[in-house]
C-alpha cells in the first residue's frame, strides 16, 4: 500500500497554543485530505488541499507537492480540538489512503 | 451535506458465521469505500467501487465481499467471519474525481467472538 506517515503521533497542550501536524507521503498525490476524529466517532473532513495553502477557521493547510509533504496548522487550541487528526492521499486511482494520525490533547 | 448511513451500529457475530454491513449514501457518488479502522494500523482499505455493479479489491479484502447492487447502496460481506474482523469498519462515498473529497460515515462495530 501506499505510504502516509504522520507526526507526531501524539501531541499535549495548554489551551491557547498552536498546534503543528505534519504528514508525509511517499507517492505523488492528486488530492490530500484533513480529518478530524473524535475519540470512538467517525471521521469529518476539515480541509482539502493537494496543493498550496488553505485557510479555513483557526486552521491553515500548507502543502508542498514536490516534496510530498503537507501540514495542518491549528492556532489557538480550544479543549474541543481535542481528538485525532488523519491525513489521507489519493495518487490518481480515487482510493484514499491514510495516515494513523496524530492524537491531540488540549488541556485547560 | 453529504449523507452516508451505515448499518447496524453494532453488531456481534459467531466465529463461522456470516455477517453483512449495509451502506447508504444520498449524495449521488459515485465512489463507496470500505475501510476497518485498528488500533496500530489506522484505516485500511478493504473494498470500493466505482459505481453499480463495480466492486474493487482494496490493499485488504480477504475474507470479505463486497456488493454495489445500486447507486446509493454498498455492502460489505463477512461469509465466515474469524475474531481478527473484530473491528470498526467504515463506509465512505466520494465525488469520483481527482479533486473530489471523501465523506464518512458513523462507522459499525463488529465484534466476533
Amino acid at each position: 500500500g501506499q505510504q502516509v506517515q504522520q507526526s507526531p503521533s501524539s501531541l499535549v497542550l495548554q489551551e491557547g497554543e498552536n498546534a503543528e501536524l505534519q504528514c508525509n507521503f511517499s507517492s505523488t498525490a492528486t488530492q490530500l485530505q484533513w480529518f478530524y476524529q473524535s475519540p470512538g466517532g467517525s471521521l469529518v473532513s476539515l480541509l482539502s488541499n493537494p496543493s498550496g495553502t488553505k485557510h479555513t477557521g483557526r486552521l491553515t493547510s500548507t502543502t508542498v507537492t514536490k516534496e510530498r509533504r503537507s501540514s495542518l496548522h491549528i492556532s489557538s487550541s480550544q479543549t474541543t480540538d481535542s481528538g485525532t487528526y488523519l491525513c489521507a492521499i489519493d495518487t490518481g486511482y480515487q482510493n484514499f489512503y491514510f495516515g494513523k494520525g496524530t492524537s491531540l490533547t488540549v488541556i485547560p | 451535506e453529504a449523507a452516508v448511513t451505515q448499518s447496524p451500529r453494532n453488531k456481534v457475530a459467531v466465529t463461522g458465521g456470516k455477517v453483512t454491513l449495509s451502506c447508504n449514501q444520498t449524495n449521488n457518488h459515485n465512489n463507496m469505500y470500505w475501510y476497518r479502522q485498528d488500533t496500530g494500523h489506522g484505516l485500511r482499505l478493504i473494498h470500493y467501487s466505482y459505481g453499480a455493479g463495480s466492486t474493487e479489491k482494496g490493499d485488504i479484502p480477504d475474507g470479505y465481499k463486497a456488493s454495489r447492487p445500486s447507486q446509493e447502496n454498498f455492502s460489505l460481506i463477512l461469509e465466515l467471519a474469524t475474531p481478527s474482523q473484530t473491528s470498526v469498519y467504515f463506509c465512505a462515498s466520494g465525488e469520483g474525481q481527482n479533486t473530489g473529497q471523501l465523506y464518512f460515515g458513523e462507522g459499525s462495530k463488529l465484534t466476533v467472538l
